[in-house]
């Protein structure tokens, strides 16, 4: 019954290697976000899709990019990883804009850089 | 700049007894507010919900209090259990009907349930 899935749970990558989470959903929420969670921090917003209109934080480094080629799938892009982009990284959907408890978050990908 | 914050980052109780975590806030033109509950290696699992004009809610269990005065916002847990054991995030919803909303997270509270 998982309704927003990311892919893998665990991930490792190489410094440097350019390496993609995925996330999917069958809830048909038009609102999907990406977050990132460093060790014993909050949830911090990368960016996210409004249908496919991309939204960008301020503060999110270049080195992080997003795709959405349909409204179920929602994929991270992070082109150079360094040491700091270890984390937690979060997927989460919403319905109605506005509406928090629309919001659904997955299980996560815990990113490891080596 | 504006954020969403915790008083404290950990709290132990005993098992049977009530808890209370808070929350300060500095968006006022923030109009609703989420208590998030974490598990170890899971993602936030939504907890109760806030809007503005209200001051009190209650759910199963929990009641949020939000002091817009102050810009104070509490979680209280009645009767806490071992699996209330988690950390638990107060969030700020901002965000237009156009861009979708967007949550801003405090930075959690480790709440420690001792049998």
């Amino acid at each position: 019954d998982a309704m927003v899935i990311q892919n893998p749970r665990y991930q490792v990558t190489q410094f440097g290697k350019p390496v993609t989470l995925s996330c999917s959903q069958t809830l048909n929420h038009n609102v999907m976000y990406w977050y990132q969670q460093k060790s014993s921090q909050a949830p911090k917003l990368l960016f996210h899709y409004y249908d496919k209109d991309f939204n960008n934080e301020a503060d999110t480094p270049d080195n992080f990019q997003s795709r959405r080629p349909n409204t179920s799938f929602c994929f991270l892009d992070i082109r150079s990883p360094g040491l700091g982009d270890a984390a937690m990284y979060l997927c989460a959907t919403s319905r109605d804009p506005g509406r928090a408890n629309g919001y659904t978050f997955g299980s996560g990908t815990r990113l490891t850089v080596v | 700049g504006e954020s969403v914050g915790l008083h404290l980052p950990t709290l132990s109780v005993q098992e049977g007894d009530n808890s209370i975590i808070n929350c300060a806030y500095s968006n006022s033109a923030s109009d609703y507010f989420i208590w998030y509950k974490q598990e170890s290696g899971k993602g936030p699992q939504f907890i109760i919900d806030i809007r503005s004009n209200m001051d009190k809610r209650q759910g199963q269990r929990v009641t949020v209090l939000l002091n817009k005065t102050v810009k104070h916002l509490s979680l209280q847990i009645a009767a806490t259990q071992p699996g209330d054991s988690a950390v638990y995030f107060c969030a700020e919803n901002r965000g237009g009907e156009t861009s979708g909303s967007r949550l801003t997270f405090g930075e959690g509270t480790q709440l420690t349930v001792n049998p």
